[in-house]
């Protein structure tokens, strides 16, 4: 089955500075690639996600950049914020018909100090 | 909520018990899972159901079964509860189709369960 190693664990960044989170999976057949954000004591939330048919997606203060040939896709914080403190998680996934056997990462504490 | 409740929210238990998490939905959706929460190990796949009485494991089966006897609902039955399936217990749909949507087949999480074995 699929695998998805994430890191770093956890990453400390100055407000302002950019975040990054590296994500490798190991079936050449994944075509989804979704991050989720999960504040302390909330459910996971989906911010942004790319599919295998595209190499880079942004929006706003985030984008995700997709590596095929590698198998890596990393997240992009720029303008870290307080509120971007949270766990995020990568995840995986050959997308069909709508349903998506999601394999998640193991995911990264960011805090944002000011 | 975007339509998807867990219930209960809290439970604790003694080692032996069977215990039974609930999943509603009140948008239709055919496809439904249940994932399990630990500290270093992400979020994990215990089983997953793609339309009623359709199910299938996940990468965490053991321990656990499923039921869908109709749409809006996906069971998930600890037979008999043990210390290591205390966890945090997130059901999801794939939301298709609908308005407002990021993306076909995003994932939506209900709140959790935390379940605590003693």
């Amino acid at each position: 089955g699929e695998n998805v190693e994430q890191h770093p664990s956890t990453l400390s960044v100055q407000e302002g500075d950019s975040a990054v989170i590296k994500c490798t999976y190991s079936d050449s057949a994944s075509n989804y690639f979704p991050w989720y954000k999960q504040e302390l004591g909330k459910r996971p939330q989906l911010i942004i996600d790319i599919r295998s048919n595209v190499g880079e997606k942004k929006d706003q203060r985030i984008a995700v950049t997709l590596n095929k040939t590698a198998k890596h896709f990393s997240l992009h914080i720029t303008e870290t914020q307080p509120e971007d403190s949270a766990v995020y998680f990568c995840a995986a996934s050959i997308s069909l018909g709508g349903g998506n056997k999601l394999t998640f990462g193991t995911g990264t504490q960011l805090k944002v100090e000011l | 909520d975007a339509g998807i409740t867990q219930s209960p929210r809290h439970k604790v238990t003694e080692t032996g018990t069977p215990v039974t998490l609930r999943c509603h939905q009140t948008e239709n959706h055919r496809y439904m899972y249940w994932y399990r929460q630990d500290p270093g190990h992400g979020l994990r796949l215990i089983h997953y159901s793609y339309g009623v009485k359709d199910t299938d494991k996940g990468e965490v089966s053991d321990g656990y079964s499923v039921s869908r006897s109709k749409t809006e609902d996906f069971l998930l039955t600890l037979e008999s509860a043990t210390s290591s399936q205390t966890s945090v217990y997130f059901c999801a749909i794939s939301r298709t189709g609908l308005a407002g949507v990021k993306k076909a087949g995003e994932l939506f999480f209900g709140e959790g369960s935390r379940l605590t074995v003693l």
